[in-house]
């Protein structure tokens, strides 16, 4: 059972654009929510963080919208720099649980 | 302020064998967490250590095991390895606490089974 999706494998954007990850989740009881992004040979890096009392976190060229009725986050880059070019997982967990659930990742390509 | 650090950077065994993977977490951090990225796939939930008392585990069998140490370091014991064990393996530290706050990764070990 997928909790958290991530229905893009691959997103490519040129330089200066806006990179928008997306991200799906259905368990209706997960309250924060995580953006890390992975180079190779690298473990995962915390982006951003949201809590599901927001609906909008920023912080510098990145974003991240929550949408609770849709089960929906997004992570917003602007603008997009080729050291962007990553792998983005979303993560969600709920109180109690006492684990973080991870999508399946994302990988954004910056193009110059 | 040092990272997360694992060790070994890899680690390659044969089936059948026992695998032990390493971890220190951040400074001031108690929970240890472990999960597996095999080739293809998202981060899969292992384990998670919190002052010394395993919290939860994933949906693992059991020959996945593993410890945290009084200095809050871990270790990953993998018994009686299989083909498809071969994974990254990350472990993960954060502050203590009652749910996993903001994780911080360390690079991961490499295994490897033939």
């Amino acid at each position: 059972d997928q909790q958290v999706k991530q229905n893009s494998p691959s997103l490519s954007v040129q330089e200066g654009r806006i990179s928008i990850l997306n991200c799906d989740y259905t368990n209706s009881m997960f309250d924060y929510f995580l953006w890390y992004k992975k180079y190779p040979a690298e473990g995962p890096t915390f982006l951003i963080s949201i809590s599901s009392i927001k609906d909008k976190n920023e912080d510098g060229r990145f974003t991240v919208f929550l949408n609770k009725s849709a089960k929906h986050l997004s992570l917003h880059i602007v603008p997009s720099q080729p050291g962007d070019s990553a792998v983005y997982f979303c993560a969600a967990s709920e109180y109690g649980a006492q684990k973080l659930v991870f999508g399946q990742g994302t990988r954004l390509t910056i193009n110059p | 302020e040092a990272g997360v650090t694992q060790s070994p950077t890899h680690l390659i065994k044969t089936r059948g064998q026992q695998a032990t993977l390493r971890c220190s977490p951040i400074s001031g951090h108690t929970s240890v967490y472990w999960y597996q990225q095999a080739l293809g796939l998202g981060l899969q939930f292992l384990l998670w250590y919190d002052e010394g008392e395993e919290r939860n585990r994933g949906n693992f069998p059991p020959r996945f095991s593993g410890r945290q140490f009084p200095n809050y370091s871990s270790e990953l014991n993998v018994n009686a390895l299989e083909l498809e064990d071969s994974a990254l393996y990350l472990c993960a530290s954060s502050r203590g606490g009652d749910r996993p706050d903001t994780q911080y990764f360390g690079p991961g070990t490499r295994l490897t089974v033939l």
